[in-house]
């Protein structure tokens, strides 16, 4: 089974600072991760998918970049909204999907 | 539009029984894989299991198989997540999501649209 380990556990920024989060895979997963957002109350919503696609409506100030095992989710210049839960999630081996544990982005 | 409505909260005891739903909406809801996700409280996502709704065929992550049951009624765009007994540890909230794509061998791993997701508390 692989593992998705998210660093860090959590992150305290100030709006318009730049938010970087990572997660790795213990084992390649090639480009197939994408990333949630969880406001608190709210159910999850996809940002990127294959690593590195924004879904439809996600704002350009998240991208997202890496491959095999290592993958990071940037947020440019974080706005209000932005303060949440984030998540990564891979597909290694269909239909058995798992999540990394997240990252909490809150306020400094 | 596309939406999952789920069914409303639920309060139950140990050892009862309990199905919730999740009912699509503006979309070919027979031709899209269902997903249920579980997030106890303050927890993250657990990913539980996913249904084929056109033919019913479901699917489990080794951590829930044969302590829920998942199924999907496709005449009314309608999946279910069932528990015969339920224990204090499955109070938690209960996400249906859609995967990406349409057709059984879509391939595709990530999920779209989610419900807005039903509390389940069990408590004596």
């Amino acid at each position: 089974e692989i593992v998705l380990t998210q660093s860090p556990a959590t992150l305290s920024l100030s709006p318009g600072e730049r938010a970087t989060l990572s997660c790795r895979a213990s084992e390649s997963v090639s480009s197939q991760l994408a990333w949630y957002q969880q406001r608190p109350g709210q159910a999850p919503r996809l940002l990127i998918y294959d690593a590195s696609n924004r879904a439809t409506g996600i704002p350009a100030r998240f991208s997202g970049s890496g491959s095999g095992t290592d993958f990071t989710l940037t947020i440019s210049s974080l706005e209000s909204e932005d303060f949440a839960v984030y998540y990564c999630q891979q597909r290694k081996n269909w239909p058995i999907f798992t999540f990394g544990p997240g990252t909490k982005v809150d306020i400094k | 539009e596309v939406q999952l409505v789920q069914s409303g909260a639920e309060v139950k005891k140990p050892g009862e029984s309990l199905k919730i739903s999740c009912k699509g909406f503006g979309y070919s809801f027979s031709t899209s894989w269902i997903a249920w996700v579980r997030q106890m409280p303050g927890k993250g996502l657990e990913y539980m299991g996913i249904v084929y709704p056109d033919d019913s065929d479901a699917k489990y992550s080794p951590s829930f198989e044969g302590h829920v049951s998942i199924s999907a009624d496709r005449s009314i765009s309608t999946a279910y997540l069932q528990w015969n007994s339920l224990k204090a540890s499955d109070t938690a909230m209960y996400y249906c999501a859609r995967l990406v794509g349409s057709g059984k061998r879509t391939g595709r791993y990530f999920f779209d649209y989610w419900g807005q997701g039903t509390l389940i508390t069990v408590s004596s």
